[in-house]
């Protein structure tokens, strides 16, 4: 499976630190996206990462990519407490039937 | 931005009772999924959708059909409901393919089924 699968599993941090979460995945990807979920709701985009880029900004987010190692990584900076919430990566196959296949999460707590 | 609505946030049904959750999406967007969230599962596909009338299976399809009739409108069915099937249920419409672009997910339906 390619599966990714996201590192920690929980983080709490306080508010003004940076949060950094990671990702990695086992084969051959087209591109790598992070999501974010509130408690109840549905994910929400954050940003996608294609193979050959490395790294990508969006506001207080940084992703990385390292293909040679198979990982990304997500960067909050600056967090607040409405960035607690939980972050999945996603990851797209080169495949033509490739699908998109999330991990489990990580459960990021910003306390004020 | 694109919208993606799904008709009830809750719903509990009983065992046996044939089940439909509705999708509807505002942005044209060809491709639609079905999901399932569990904890300690994440999120599985169950089907996707990438044209009127057409449906591919997903990685756990068994037990749950699709209809799209309509492009803005993909449903997903439960035959006969059953206790497994308690979960969250999440639509989601991308513009390409899968993977091919980000996915919108609707807020999600909260299934119980007693």
């Amino acid at each position: 499976s390619q599966q990714g699968e996201e590192d920690p599993q929980a983080l709490s941090i306080q508010e003004g630190e940076n949060a950094t979460m990671n990702c990695s995945y086992k084969t051959s990807i087209n591109n790598l996206q992070w999501y974010r979920q509130n408690s109840g709701r549905g994910l929400v985009h954050l940003i996608l990462i294609r193979s050959n880029e490395r790294e990508k900004h969006s506001g207080r987010l940084r992703v990385t990519l390292d293909t040679s190692k198979k990982s990304s990584s997500l960067l909050i900076t600056a967090s607040r407490a409405a960035d607690t919430a939980s972050y999945f990566c996603a990851t797209a196959g080169t495949g033509a039937n490739s699908k998109l296949t999330f991990g489990k999460g990580i459960t990021l707590s910003v306390r004020p | 931005d694109v919208k993606v609505t799904q008709s009830s946030r809750y719903l509990v049904k009983r065992t046996g009772e044939k089940v439909f959750l509705e999708c509807v999406q505002d942005m044209d967007h060809e491709n639609m999924f079905w999901y399932r969230q569990d904890p300690g599962l994440g999120l599985r596909l169950i089907y996707f959708s990438y044209d009127v009338k057409m449906k591919e299976k997903g990685d756990i399809p068994e037990g749950y059909s699709v209809s799209r009739e309509k492009k803005e409108r993909f449903s997903l069915i439960l035959e006969s409901a059953s206790t497994n099937q308690t979960s969250m249920y999440l639509c989601a419409s991308s513009l390409y393919g899968i993977g091919g672009s980000p996915l919108h997910f609707g807020n999600g339906t909260r299934l119980t089924v007693t």
